[in-house]
């Protein structure tokens, strides 16, 4: 039973087309976020959702909006996309926001591998 | 004062050595330090983490070494295997996550 599942795995997709990623959590953690994994490995946080309320936006362009429909899910919808856009982007999930208080371990889903051409 | 260096980038080391992964960090807010295991083509897991009132926390064949007063951590792995071989990510925490670069670890058989 994945704890935390994001769809799809793998899209190669042309600039400028938008294209959105889903992602679901079965642990009923309060807290989801989105981090962004480029080629050299280095993990960047984009947006955190606490109960829908989106808590931390990371300086990401526009065009990358996220939408919590409720606190299982977290979708990112990215429009006009760009080469450098290319990147593994990870769903992650925690029990709450209040991270190092409470030693929040973050679990991460299994990423989807977004290709601008 | 946000950031964790992390080092070294790439590692490579004998089945049976030890692999030696270091971070440091300069605000002192942070209050909790994990370290992240990731295997090609999935997402990074929990490890082993640490919290700044203990000098040492050993897991296995993993042990996480904290220096409060130089700010500095690191990763040991004893007798390593094949299969540590992955991507380590070390943390530092205070009211979010600030991850390290990445050490890309290979282990010969």
């Amino acid at each position: 039973d994945t704890a935390v599942s994001q769809t799809p795995k793998y899209l190669v997709t042309q600039m400028g087309n938008d294209k959105s990623i889903k992602c679901e959590q079965n642990l009923g953690h309060d807290t989801m976020y989105w981090y962004k994994q480029d080629s050299k490995k280095f993990l960047k946080i984009m947006f955190s959702y606490n109960n829908k309320e989106l808590i931390i936006n990371e300086t990401v362009p526009n065009r990358f909006s996220p939408k919590s429909p409720d606190k299982a899910h977290l979708n990112l919808h990215i429009n006009s996309l760009e080469l450098g856009d290319s990147a593994v982007y990870f769903c992650a999930s925690s029990q709450d926001h209040q991270q190092g208080s409470s030693g929040n371990t973050i679990y991460f889903g299994e990423g989807s591998w977004l290709t601008v051409v | 004062q946000q950031q964790v260096k992390q080092s070294p980038q790439s590692l490579i080391v004998q089945k049976g050595g030890i692999s030696i992964i270091n971070c440091a960090y300069e605000n002192t807010a942070f209050d909790y330090f994990p370290w992240y295991q990731q295997f090609p083509g999935k997402g990074p897991a929990l490890l082993i983490a640490i919290r700044p009132d203990v000098s040492e926390k050993k897991e296995g064949r993993f042990t996480i070494s904290f220096n409060k007063s130089a700010k500095q951590f690191s990763l040991h792995i004893m007798d390593s295997q094949p299969g540590d071989s992955a991507t380590y990510f070390c943390a530092a925490v205070s009211y979010k996550y600030i991850f390290g670069t990445g050490t890309r670890l290979k282990v010969l058989a």
